[in-house]
């Protein structure tokens, strides 16, 4: 399975961008990059998905560097609800249209006043 | 997005009962089931997978006849933790997609948080 590194924490200011950085130099070329948010003690939050090209949605962006084994999640204006767990997931196929989803153990953001 | 519930979103049992908890569906058909645990301070493990109308598939190191799991809907999906024991006591989550689409991706219900006394 491809595994994702990512840092254990980071802060950043209300009203800037946060740039989330995520590893995954072991991805093949038909896994997609997830991200998901998990606020404390809730279930975690779809954000995005890609598979090569970069893409945006109105909550985030997703940057996929060229050869796929880094990604970075953009939230363009960062809020104090932003604050979460957000998790860089490489999608696994497990056979047919099925695929798992294994978390690691993601990045804390911090969004500070 | 499309929305999945679970129930309860927390319960305390007694030790060596067995306690059920709900996934359901609101606006989709949840073709594929996940269930997850976590644990304090930790991330997510998948503990099994299910498909609609078929057994589940678990995964290493879960007990099958522990954690029973019931899909045998398109919009609902159970967990039963049976005989539970305070090790078990734990944040269980849900997630659901409708896995005849490709690329969809997989929503989360809010979590059920078990207390085991």
């Amino acid at each position: 399975d491809a595994k994702t590194t990512q840092p254990p924490s980071m802060d950043c200011a209300e009203g800037r961008a946060a740039n989330l950085p995520c590893n995954h130099s072991t991805i093949s070329g038909n896994e997609y990059v997830y991200w998901y948010r998990q606020i404390h003690s809730q279930g975690p939050q779809y954000i995005i998905h890609g598979l090569k090209n970069n893409e945006t949605n109105e909550m985030a962006s997703l940057i996929i560097t060229e050869d796929r084994k880094s990604s970075t999640l953009i939230l363009p204006h960062a809020t104090l609800r932003d604050t979460a767990v957000y998790y860089c997931i490489v999608r696994v196929w497990s056979g047919g249209s099925n695929y798992k989803l294994t978390f690691g153990k993601g990045t804390l953001l911090t969004v500070n006043p | 997005g499309a929305v999945v519930s679970q129930h309860p979103s927390r319960v305390i049992c007694k030790s060596g009962t067995s306690v059920k908890i709900e996934c359901r569906s609101l606006d989709f058909q949840a073709t594929t089931m996940f269930w997850y645990r976590q644990f304090p301070k930790q991330s997510l493990m998948l503990m099994a997978t299910s498909n609609e109308g078929s057994k589940a598939t678990y995964e290493q190191g879960v007990e099958k006849d522990k954690f029973l799991i019931n899909h045998a809907s398109l919009t609902l999906s159970t967990l039963t933790v049976t005989s539970a024991h305070p090790e078990d006591s734990s944040f269980y989550i849900c997630s659901a997609r409708d896995s005849r689409l490709m690329n969809t991706e997989a929503f989360f219900g809010q979590g059920t948080r078990l207390t085991v006394v």
